[in-house]
């Protein structure tokens, strides 16, 4: 099975600064059809998870254009510019290049 | 809009079966995979298995013995069972179409 490792697994920010959750896999995501199915999702608690970002870097609809998705092969990046209220959570990446699908072990994002 | 409405026993003791079901309205079946994920108390998220439109599973290698996944679009839903529960199996069960929409999530307990 793929092992991802999301680094920090806490991050307390500031309103209004940027954020990092970096999600290591322990092979490349690269699919055979090229495409690279890296996820990212938020959760709330109480709620089930919301889908940010999908195919390593496409926004869902309605995740406004502050939070952004990059990297390659096994290094992958969520990045929020400035922090809002709204942004507090636990963020999971998700690979689904290989079954079975596996996720991070979460990120828990906090306001300072 | 798709929404997903699931569905089941909350309460099991151990050697049951959980049985959940997933209501789909709206959207077509066709070129997707329908997931089950779960999330014990406090903890991340695990990916159970999938199933899409012409009954192609693909389960988690760690619940393979167990689990049984079907999909029946006539009656627009689909469903998860897995045997033979033990308390390691509580969790919060959510059905989701890939990563896009997500059941409300039911609470699994397993207890004597």
């Amino acid at each position: 099975d793929i092992v991802l490792t999301q680094t920090p697994l806490s991050s307390p920010v500031t309103l209004g600064q940027p954020a990092s959750i970096s999600c290591r896999s322990s092979q490349s995501l690269v699919h055979s059809d090229g495409n690279t199915y890296l996820s990212w999702l938020h959760q709330r608690p109480g709620q089930p998870p919301r889908l940010l970002i999908y195919k390593l870097s496409s926004r869902f609809s309605g995740v406004p254009a502050r939070v952004s998705g990059s990297g390659a092969g096994t290094e992958f990046t969520l990045k929020i510019s400035r922090v809002e209220a709204e942004d507090v959570g636990i963020y999971y990446c998700m690979q689904g290049t290989q079954f079975p699908h596996t996720f991070g072990q979460g990120t828990k994002l906090e306001i300072k | 809009q798709v929404q997903l409405q699931q569905w089941g026993a909350g309460l099991l003791k151990p050697s049951e079966t959980l049985s959940l079901t997933c209501d789909v309205y709206g959207g077509s079946f066709r070129g997707y995979y329908w997931n089950w994920i779960r999330q014990p108390p406090g903890k991340g998220l695990e990916w159970i298995g999938a199933v899409n439109h012409r009954g192609d599973t693909s389960y988690n290698p760690s619940l393979r013995r167990r689990i049984t996944m079907s999909l029946d679009t006539s009656k627009r839903q689909f469903s998860l069972k897995l045997s033979s529960v033990t308390a390691a199996d509580t969790a919060v069960y959510y059905c989701a179409r890939e990563l896009t929409f997500w059941g409300q999530g039911t609470l699994v307990t397993v207890s004597s």
